[in-house]
């Protein structure tokens, strides 16, 4: 498709499982970020990937949380022994690269922790 | 480090009405301003950045913003709404790396 696509768009799981959240960015794009959006607050850095150079993972807020970039395009978060407080949406976005450049969304995972 | 500070976290406006959302940014170094919509149900879509050049940024949608360095702001503007202007607005600002920093965003409520 045209634009970046995220997967699952829902996800309820149970405390302590854990689970992998799938982004699909724009092609070509070489940059891809993570971005958690919590209920009444703004959007979190979690992880960016651009090309072949080492992610920066500042953001991720502890180690259960993993992502990885296969091949410069597809993204996997994993979040590992989910958390209530893990209940969130998980937003994807990519760009061309470049300070100053657009980011282009997708429409986000919504995860559950019960 | 860069911060973003909305001000407003509902904004609640009548139909023709305008409407000011406000951003205040802190940095210590140059930076990007931009201003980001996000509908119900749908990812978040770009509407206007500043980059350089002329202060006053022109958007899609009939917004606009303004860039004033020495007030270290950016605030949102569109002169008269519409209903489906109704959504959540987030400032964001970069410095000269690649990471966005956001607001907590104010939500815009458009009624007849």
């Amino acid at each position: 498709g045209a634009g970046v696509s995220q997967s699952p768009s829902n996800k309820v799981t149970e405390k302590g499982k854990d689970v992998e959240l799938r982004c699909d960015p724009i092609s070509g794009h070489t940059a891809l970020y993570w971005y958690r959006q919590s209920l009444g607050q703004g959007l979190e850095f979690l992880i960016y990937f651009q090309g072949n150079s080492a992610p920066d993972k500042s953001g991720l807020p502890s180690d259960r949380f993993s992502a990885e970039r296969t091949g410069g395009s597809v993204s996997t978060l994993t979040i590992q022994r989910t958390q209530q407080e893990d209940s969130a949406v998980y937003l994807c976005a990519s760009s061309p690269g470049g300070t100053g450049g657009q980011l282009f969304f997708g429409e986000g995972s919504r995860l559950t922790v019960l | 480090a860069q911060s973003v500070t909305q001000l407003d976290s509902q904004v609640p406006v009548f139909e023709e009405a305008p409407v000011e959302l406000r951003c205040n940014y802190s940095s210590s170094v140059s930076v990007y301003l931009f201003w980001y919509v996000q509908y119900p149900n749908q990812g978040l879509q770009l509407l206007l950045k500043y980059l350089s050049g002329s202060t006053l940024v022109k958007g899609i949608n009939g917004f606009e913003a303004e860039f004033n360095k020495s007030q270290t702001s950016f605030h949102l503007r569109k002169p008269s709404v519409h209903i489906s202007d109704t959504a959540e607005y987030f400032c964001a600002v970069s410095s000269n790396d690649y990471k966005l920093s956001f607001g907590a965003g104010t939500t815009v409520t458009v009624r007849a």
